[in-house]
């Protein structure tokens, strides 16, 4: 089993760039594709980014998602950011028998 | 459109039992794994098991498992998640997520939730 650990909270300004992290405790990143979900305040979740970097079909290209082997993360950057992009953001993975969610990233665009 | 309809919010009490619902429409329901999310007030999401329609093949997560029940009725494209006995614990909102599989698994639509209150 292993965790996956991302920032409580980022904010940046409407424009900016902003990354979130989601850092594998065990194991390599590599190994399982990582996922990743926005939530908007009082909404269900919606998924941006599936196996590591392939963008969901509508979701708008400011949205890319990577790994890194060396800092063991997956990381999730939003580009020309935007007011409507303010949500919590979840990454997921799968550590063998169960599906693993990090505890999530609350972006502010302020 | 891939669809998934839940079951409106719940007021229960502790020791009742409750069976909620999540019905799918806009696909072939037998032919793709729906999971359920638990989301606590405030806090964040939790993968809780998923089942497979065309065969009732269901997966529990070792937190969930013995807690709650996954069902499914093909017949009306519908997946339940129920409790014989709710805690004020259960309070949450619980999501139903089509699991679409890529190079991976992962979820790609989600029912609206469904809002779990337990309270004497």
């Amino acid at each position: 089993n292993f965790m996956l650990t991302q920032p409580h909270s980022v904010s940046e300004s409407p424009g900016k760039t902003v990354t979130i992290s989601c850092t594998r405790s065990s194991g390599t990143i590599a190994s399982n594709y990582v996922h990743w979900y926005q939530q908007r305040p009082d909404s269900a979740p919606t998924t941006v980014i599936y196996d590591d970097v392939q963008r969901v079909s509508g979701v708008p290209g400011r949205f890319s998602g990577s790994i890194d082997s060396s800092s063991n993360s997956a990381s999730l950057t939003i580009s020309g950011l935007k007011t409507e992009d303010e949500a919590d953001y979840y990454c997921q993975s799968f550590d063998g028998t169960s599906w693993v969610f990090g505890g999530g990233t609350k972006l502010t665009v302020l | 459109e891939v669809q998934l309809v839940q079951s409106g919010a719940e007021v229960k009490k502790p020791g009742e039992s409750l069976k909620i619902s999540c019905k799918g429409s806009g696909y072939r329901f037998t032919t793709y794994w729906i999971g359920w999310v638990r989301q606590m007030p405030g806090k964040g999401l939790e993968w809780m098991g998923m089942i497979y329609p065309g065969d009732s093949e269901t997966r529990y997560s070792p937190s969930f498992q013995g807690q709650v029940t996954i069902s499914a009725d093909k017949s009306i494209a519908t997946a339940y998640l129920q409790w014989d006995s709710l805690r004020p614990s259960d309070i949450a909102v619980y999501y139903c997520a089509r699991v679409m599989v890529t190079a991976a698994n992962w979820f790609d639509s989600w029912g609206q939730g469904t809002l779990v209150t337990v309270s004497s």
